[in-house]
């Protein structure tokens, strides 16, 4: 069981805009500032797309958005595209101890 | 460019060490907060991280892993190994290495190596 809690999957069609949660807790998601959410593609290693919850690495289209209210992280994709279709993981920071939390993945669909 | 390629063995028999090796180019292993970790991953299933070694040696661990877990770094050979005792089956995942210049956050990725453990 992931230490934060995403829906399974989600689904869109072109064009559109989508959004996933990232549920954790107070010593993960809501302690801190550093949740980063990363695209898989099959067979790929995860690449980052969202960082310190906002803030997007060069080379990342601006359609892909970031933000956190309270326990609970979210990444929207909007003006979906086919290249879109993959599996997003959200991570957080979790203290000395715990370092690196993430969640179960959720796999997103451009219908 | 930051660059990382991960080396090992693909299949370890269970009860053996897993040692793999992370090379990497582009990484200037200071300032504070420069690190480089390993992450798996198990078939189908979601990323677990394992391990992180700072630029000044300072070392984190996933608490239900580390008594199992190693790692060390020689930056004159641009590397960073991890060594995991007492394989086992659930064991079996792509395992990534990953470089953080922050400690907060992977940020760049190794293309990952599938390691298979076979009882």
């Amino acid at each position: 069981q992931s230490a934060l809690t995403q829906p399974p999957s989600a689904s869109g069609s072109p064009g559109q805009s989508v959004t996933i949660s990232c549920t954790g807790t107070n010593s993960d998601v809501g302690g801190y500032n550093y949740v980063s959410w990363y695209q898989q593609h099959p067979g790929k290693a995860p690449k980052l797309v969202i960082y310190e919850v906002t803030k997007r690495p060069s080379g990342v289209p601006d359609r892909f958005s970031g933000s956190k209210s309270g326990n609970t992280a979210s990444l929207t994709v909007s003006g979906l595209q086919a290249e879109d279709e993959a599996d997003f993981y959200c991570s957080s920071y979790a203290g000395t101890n715990n370092f690196w939390v993430f969640g179960g993945g959720t796999k997103l669909t451009v219908l | 460019q930051i660059t990382l390629k991960e080396s090992g063995p693909t299949l370890v028999q269970s009860t053996q060490t897993l040692t793999l090796t992370c090379t990497f180019s582009g990484i200037s292993f200071s300032p504070h907060g420069v690190g480089v970790g390993w992450i798996r991953q198990p078939p189908g299933k979601a990323l677990e991280w394992l391990a992180l070694i700072y630029w000044d040696d300072d070392r984190r661990f996933r608490p239900s892993l580390r008594t199992r877990l190693t790692i060390t770094k020689d930056t004159s050979k641009s590397q960073v190994v991890v060594t995991m005792t007492n394989m086992d089956p659930v064991d079996t995942a792509t395992y990534y290495c990953v470089h953080t210049n922050s400690g907060y956050y992977p940020l760049n990725w190794g293309q990952g190596t599938l390691v298979t453990v076979s009882s």
